[in-house]
């Protein structure tokens, strides 16, 4: 089914760690964005792309690194981990035309332990 | 700061209530709106979304929204919940500019008594 795909799904890490969340979207669609979401905060973004090999940061971007080697994937990276770190990650890709809306992926689930 | 509010954070009601949440944003131009559902352990799923014309919005699952411009307000209703409906409601806002970046509320969790 088309649609965006995150991985994984769950995760923990210790402090200190580093890992790479992946999203991937078979839409074609030109902007991608990762989320996270924290009891009370609602989403909030940290990067967003809006084409193949650009990134911009968002309103939460500290600690964290993104990359959009290829149109159809938007990496999340924790360089060290942190337990103010600890959060659902959404992903999300739209077309670039805001009558379109957002497809989200179904989230990760990331505890730092 | 520009921001989109959600007035309740909590709402507790018995079925067969009537229902509102009251969302108001403060970006001026247009804007797209939208009202996202999260249910107990899933993703978003998009309730309904105005985007121009009739300012009142039907969306899935019997939810409507009322986009009163000269409010900068877009209140989600529904006339009588279920018990099927405890969920968290986010309002969203896509500003005109700024490459399409949706903007949310903190969010309204409701919980619906039998």
């Amino acid at each position: 089914n088309a649609g965006v795909t995150q991985t994984p799904k769950f995760r923990v890490l210790k402090t200190g760690q580093s890992m790479t969340l992946l999203c991937a979207q078979d839409m074609n669609h030109e902007y991608m964005y990762w989320y996270r979401q924290d009891p009370g905060m609602g989403l909030r973004l940290i990067h967003y792309s809006v084409g193949e090999g650009t990134t911009a940061k968002g309103e939460v971007p500290d600690g964290y690194n993104v990359s959009r080697l290829k149109k159809q994937n938007f990496l999340l990276g924790l360089e060290s981990a942190a337990p103010s770190q600890t959060s659902v990650y959404f992903c999300a890709s739209s077309q670039g035309d805001r009558n379109y809306g957002y497809t989200f992926g179904s989230g990760t689930r990331l505890t730092v332990v | 700061a520009q921001s989109v509010s959600q007035h309740n954070h909590h709402v507790i009601l018995s079925e067969a209530a009537s229902l509102e949440l009251g969302c108001n944003y403060s970006y001026g131009g247009t804007v797209n709106l939208f009202w996202y559902v999260q249910y107990p352990g899933q993703h978003l799923q998009l309730l309904l979304k105005y985007f121009s014309g009739d300012p009142l919005v039907k969306g899935i699952k019997g939810f409507e929204a009322e986009f009163i411009k000269s409010k900068f307000s877009f209140n989600l209703r529904k006339p009588s919940v279920q018990w099927s409906d405890t969920a968290e409601y986010f309002c969203a806002v896509i500003p005109s500019g700024g490459y399409n970046k949706l903007i949310f509320g903190a969010g309204t969790r409701l919980a619906v008594h039998p």
